[in-house]
């Protein structure tokens, strides 16, 4: 498709079992950026890729949240032990390149529901 | 520690009037400003973005106007139509560590009627 794809688009899980978030950027953009947006707030930055390497993990809420990227496309969040806190909207972005003046393009999200 | 911050939690505006949503921000080291639209269930979906270097940035009826020295800006729609009805993110980017990292406002819901 020529928009960024995300799945599955909504996933309920029982506390303290371990999700995977999936995200297909836009073909031939090589930053790729996770984000995750709560109810009523804005879009806290979780992750960036730049190719298959993530400079910059920081955003990470704790150890229990992990990415991978593969073959400069596909990536994944997972998310282990789930907790309460972790219910939100888990969104993925990409761009043509990593500079401030290139527009990063979201799929629909990912809205996760833990019990 | 709200490095961007949307004030107004939402804005009502009649059909065919200027709709104007504002931003403020804290880092003068932003260099790149954008607004991103988004309807419920879907992401957001890039609007209109404007460089440090300049004061405004129009597109059609989307004007992004900035304001450096208040640290403020304010996207201007008009006229508006019920379609514009969605909450609109204000962003801000440098590159931070050498990457394009997004710091978003919590958003203004706008709704546009009859």
């Amino acid at each position: 498709g020529a928009g960024v794809s995300q799945s599955p688009s909504n996933k309920v899980t029982e506390k303290g079992k371990d999700v995977e978030l999936r995200c297909d950027p836009i073909s031939g953009h090589t930053a790729l950026y996770w984000y995750r947006q709560r109810l009523g707030q804005g879009l806290e930055f979780l992750i960036y890729f730049q190719g298959n390497s993530a400079p910059d993990k920081s955003g990470l809420p704790s150890d229990r949240f992990s990415a991978e990227r593969t073959g400069e496309s596909v990536s994944t969040l997972t998310i282990q032990r789930t907790q309460q806190e972790d219910s939100a909207v888990y969104l993925c972005a990409s761009s043509l390149s990593r500079g401030s003046n290139q527009p990063q393009h979201f799929g629909d999200g990912t809205r996760l529901s833990i019990l | 520690d709200q490095q961007v911050k949307q004030n107004s939690p939402s804005l009502s505006v009649q059909e065919g009037r200027i709709s104007i949503l504002n931003c403020d921000y804290t880092n003068s080291m932003f260099d790149y400003f954008l607004w991103y639209k988004k309807y419920p269930a879907e992401g957001p979906t890039f609007l209109i973005s404007i460089s440090s270097i300049k004061d405004k940035n129009e597109d059609g009826r989307f004007t992004v106007f900035l304001n450096k020295s208040a640290k403020h800006l304010s996207l201007h729609i008009v006229p508006s139509q019920p379609g514009d009805s969605a909450v609109y993110f204000c962003a801000a980017s440098g590159l931070t560590g050498g990457y394009n990292k997004l710091i978003f406002g919590a958003g203004t819901r706008l709704a546009v009627h009859p």
